[in-house]
């Protein structure tokens, strides 16, 4: 079945830019039945929809975070990114990494990251 | 952008009993909601999708209702694995969006 694993640095400075790839194994983000999602969760706070991009380039974006983010995909590598920059104490926060179909069917495990100088 | 409403923001039960958790978007979302579940600490595990379609695999007394801006999730006879926090999602228009979660609690 489907897995999503999601790597990157666990602490990003303040004002620097915070970049987090997932890897998709057992299944492939050229699929054209999917998006491919990021999500995230500040300590003690609900879930926030940062995003999705579709196999063939097409994202789109939170309204409030869309001029800070870039989703991106590598289909050689089977792998979808996220970049997000300027970042503050607000961006703190365990973000996962998701495929949306039918609903957000298959989720990463999640990775924290802490803004931190 | 849609903004979805989730009530109560907590609730407390005992096991057996009947929970209902609503959603409410701010503009018609026809059936284009799903319900996930999520426990400390882990990723969040989806339960029903296009408003009433149970996720296979799933037990029979999960249930989801409504269409267009009110939605509802059911849980009948609570289990103790079922004490956890739930969430909404459109995924009408982007950018989707969720609802604050209901943490359903041990009374």
């Amino acid at each position: 079945q489907v897995q999503l694993q999601e790597s990157g640095p666990g602490v990003v400075k303040p004002s620097e830019t915070l970049s987090l790839t997932c890897s998709v194994s057992g299944g492939s983000v050229s699929s054209g039945t999917y998006y491919w999602s990021w999500i995230r969760q500040p300590p003690g706070k609900g879930l926030e929809w940062i995003g999705y991009i579709y196999y063939t380039g097409r994202t789109t974006y939170s309204s409030s975070l869309k001029s800070r983010v870039i989703i991106s995909v590598d289909m050689s590598k089977n792998q979808f990114s996220l970049k997000l920059t300027s970042v503050t104490d607000a961006d703190t926060a365990l973000y996962f990494c998701a495929r949306v179909g039918r609903g957000t069917d298959v989720w990463g495990q999640g990775t924290a990251v802490t803004v931190s100088s | 952008d849609i903004q979805m409403t989730q009530s109560p923001s907590s609730l407390s039960t005992s096991v057996g009993d009947r929970v209902t958790i609503t959603c409410r978007a701010s503009q018609s979302i026809a059936t284009y909601l799903s319900w996930y579940q999520q426990k400390p600490g882990k990723a969040p595990k989806l339960l029903i999708y296009d408003a009433s379609t149970l996720q296979s695999g799933l037990p029979s007394r999960f249930s989801g209702g409504g269409s267009g801006t009110d939605f509802t999730l059911t849980i009948r006879s609570l289990q103790p694995e079922d004490f956890a926090t739930y969430y909404c999602l459109q995924s009408f228009s982007a950018p989707y969006s969720f609802g604050q979660g209901t943490k359903v609690e041990i009374k």
